[in-house]
């Protein structure tokens, strides 16, 4: 069974569009994050949410959007497509805030390309 | 800023070596530091990790040592074996976040 599950695994699109990317986890954990992983290989935080509130908000454009309508999902929506947005896409959970002795589970990442 | 980097992108090991990564970081705060494990098309998957008050965590083959005053954390793989091959990253936690190195690549030699 899967944990983490993120749809679509690969997402191809054009400049300018609006895209969602959804995460879902079966583990019954609290919280949940959206990782983008750049050009460089580093991961790096945009948004987390405990208990459907969130909780880190990164400094990122406000063409991103997170929604989670109850603590198993958080979905992702960008407007606005830019070729900047291209990377891979990594959603966690974790049961509280995922350091210490309750580790993050990730998915398996969506991979956006803009064209 | 990085404030926490792993300097080798890439490692090469003999199987059955002792397969050693590093990572350096910058923040005295941190109170919490862990190992993930990434194949290729995969997310991470958390290894092992150790608290900033302990200087040693064993977990099978898996050992991590943190050396707080050089503020240097390395993991030991030993036996390394071929399902060993990954990226490794190196992450911090401070006030409820992780801060990420940019991984290094594990390549065991048959």
């Amino acid at each position: 069974d899967t944990a983490v599950s993120q749809t679509p695994k690969y997402l191809v699109t054009q400049m300018g569009n609006d895209k969602s990317i959804k995460c879902e986890q079966n583990l019954g954990h609290d919280t949940m994050y959206w990782y983008k992983q750049d050009s460089k290989k580093f991961l790096k935080i945009m948004f987390s949410y405990n208990n459907k509130e969130l909780i880190i908000n990164e400094t990122v454009p406000n063409r991103f959007s997170p929604k989670s309508p109850d603590k198993a999902h958080l979905n992702l929506h960008i407007n606005s497509l830019e070729l900047g947005d291209s990377a891979v896409y990594f959603c966690a959970s974790s049961q509280g805030t995922g350091s210490k002795n309750q580790p993050q589970h990730f998915g398996d990442g969506t991979r956006l390309s803009i064209l | 800023d990085q404030q926490v980097k792993q300097n080798s992108p890439s490692l090469s090991v003999q199987e059955g070596r002792i397969s050693i990564l590093n990572c350096d970081y910058t923040n005295s705060m941190f109170d919490y530091f862990l190992w993930y494990k990434k194949y290729p098309a995969e997310g991470p998957t958390f290894l092992i990790s150790i608290s900033s008050i302990k200087d040693k965590n064993e977990d099978g083959r898996f050992t991590v040592f943190l050396n707080k005053s050089a503020k240097h954390l390395s993991l030991h793989i030993v036996p390394s074996q071929p399902g060993d091959s990954a990226v490794y990253f190196c992450a911090a936690s401070l006030n409820y976040q992780l801060i990420w190195g940019a991984g290094t690549k594990l390549i065991i030699k048959p």
